[in-house]
């Protein structure tokens, strides 16, 4: 069971719009930056967004990030078929005595 | 170009040990913070462990924590990962990342296997 609560799948046409969200708590989400990573199917994950909305050179504006008190969203606006992957957020927890990096469940994406 | 190239996964039997290395080039490695990030089989990416710069500042998932030590060697431009009485639960690809923040992970190795089983 992860800390942080994302939907098992989403799915949407091609060229549509989807948002994807991650559900924390305040000891990680509501006092700590979020990240989010794409992993395309048999590879290292990417890292498409940091510091809960800024995106790494490279990572096209179609990606974006927000945050909003224990949760954060991840947008994917104009939805291609290389988009399909799944998508982990990330951030650091402080419920335990030293801490810890802890990621979502991971959500899949669907491009129909 | 940042390269990251992780290596020492192989079959090792429950109980047994196995060091992971990593590889860095492309960048002033004992500048960045390096982490250790593993993925079961079919399953998410679970934390593992992260060492700071200058190796003063160190962090261990609880399910590693005791079993497992990081290090680094920035003359050598190398992490490791000494994994001791290994589990098969510890089945995963582990990969190697760089940090630029305490959370945000902006290059990431192709991994490298490790099966406990007997």
């Amino acid at each position: 069971q992860s800390v942080l609560t994302q939907p098992p799948s989403v799915s949407a046409a091609p060229g549509q719009k989807v948002t994807i969200s991650c559900s924390g708590s305040s000891s990680n989400i509501g006092n700590n930056y979020v990240s989010w990573y794409q992993q395309l199917p048999g590879t290292a994950p990417k890292l498409l967004i940091y510091d809960n909305n800024k995106r790494p050179s490279g990572i096209p504006d179609r990606f974006s990030g927000s945050k909003s008190g224990t949760s954060a969203t991840l947008g994917i606006t104009g939805l291609q078929t290389g988009d399909e992957a799944d998508y982990y957020c990330g951030t650091w927890d402080s419920s335990l005595s030293a801490g810890s990096v802890v990621f979502g469940g991971g959500t899949k994406l669907t491009v129909l | 170009e940042v390269q990251l190239v992780e290596s020492g996964g192989g079959l090792v039997k429950p109980g047994g040990s196995l060091r992971l290395s990593c590889a860095a080039s492309g960048f002033t490695f004992s500048s960045y913070s390096m982490n250790w990030v593993r993925q079961a089989p079919g399953k998410g990416l679970e934390w593992v462990s992260s060492i700071s710069s200058s190796s003063s500042y160190i962090y261990y998932a609880d399910s590693v924590k005791g079993r497992f030590t990081i290090s680094r060697d920035n003359a050598k431009n190398s992490l490791y990962l000494q994994m001791n009485s290994l589990r098969a639960e510890d089945t995963a690809v582990y990969y190697c990342a760089r940090g630029t923040t305490v959370t945000s992970f902006d290059y990431w190795g192709q991994g490298t296997l490790v099966t406990v089983s007997s």
